[in-house]
């Protein structure tokens, strides 16, 4: 089975600085994806960025971005320029690759307050 | 194109009743994910239905069921509630079966008394 660590119950940043947040994994699949998911008060869960297992290169979405380590079964993502509209409770979640669906996996969250 | 939309967004229900929240895709949306959100579970999933038929379940009881129609729509039902299922239930949508993105409804706020 498959599970998804985030160590990092709360963390806060000041406005326009970069901030990284840690997601730790364990499965048995060669290939899957990877995401972080947004959920701000509003409760709406948003896409932040994904990444494809079978692809080498890091992800990046405007300012943000993912340090993906396939071998070590880590994957982080960095907020850069952080901004008060980015304080949210932040998802990290696998998904088995193409055909296996629409599961995913979640960790248990990392809070997150941008202050001004 | 319109997001995904849930029905009710707010619920409030005794212990020992039953409740059937539904789940309106994307159009052409073929898969439907359902999932709770508690503070102490953090977010589970419960099933998927795709084309009308359950793909995958998670590790919930019996009580939790659900459907889905030839429109795609969903309906997930709780019978006999217990207080722990107070919770957000999520249910998010995905175009067919080669695709990964997830698109999620606003929820249905569940409190049970």
């Amino acid at each position: 089975a498959q599970t998804v660590t985030q160590s990092q119950p709360e963390m806060s940043v000041q406005e326009a600085e970069t901030v990284t947040l840690s997601c730790t994994y364990d499965t048995s699949e060669n290939n899957y994806y990877l995401f972080w998911y947004k959920q701000p008060p509003s409760r709406q869960m948003i896409l932040v960025i994904r990444q494809e297992a079978y692809k080498q290169q890091n992800a990046t979405e405007n300012r943000f971005s993912v340090n993906f380590q396939k071998a070590a079964k880590s994957f982080s993502l960095k907020i850069s320029d952080s901004q008060l509209g980015d304080t949210a409770m932040y998802f990290c979640a696998f998904m088995k690759h193409a055909f296996g669906g629409g599961k995913l996996i979640f960790g248990q969250g990392t809070e997150l307050s941008v202050k001004p | 194109k319109a997001g995904v939309t849930q029905t009710p967004r707010y619920l409030i229900k005794t212990r020992g009743q039953q409740v059937t929240l539904s789940c309106s895709p994307i159009s052409g949306h073929r898969s439907v994910s359902w999932y709770q959100q508690t503070p102490g579970q953090g977010l589970q999933f419960l099933f998927e239905y795709f084309s009308e038929t359950q793909r995958n379940k998670g590790n919930f009881p019996g009580r939790f069921s659900g459907r889905q129609f030839s429109n795609s729509r969903s309906e997930m039902n709780v019978s006999t509630l217990e207080l722990g299922d107070s919770a957000l239930y999520l249910c998010a949508s995905m175009d067919r079966a080669g695709e990964n993105e997830q698109f999620f409804g606003p929820g249905t706020r569940l409190t049970v008394l």
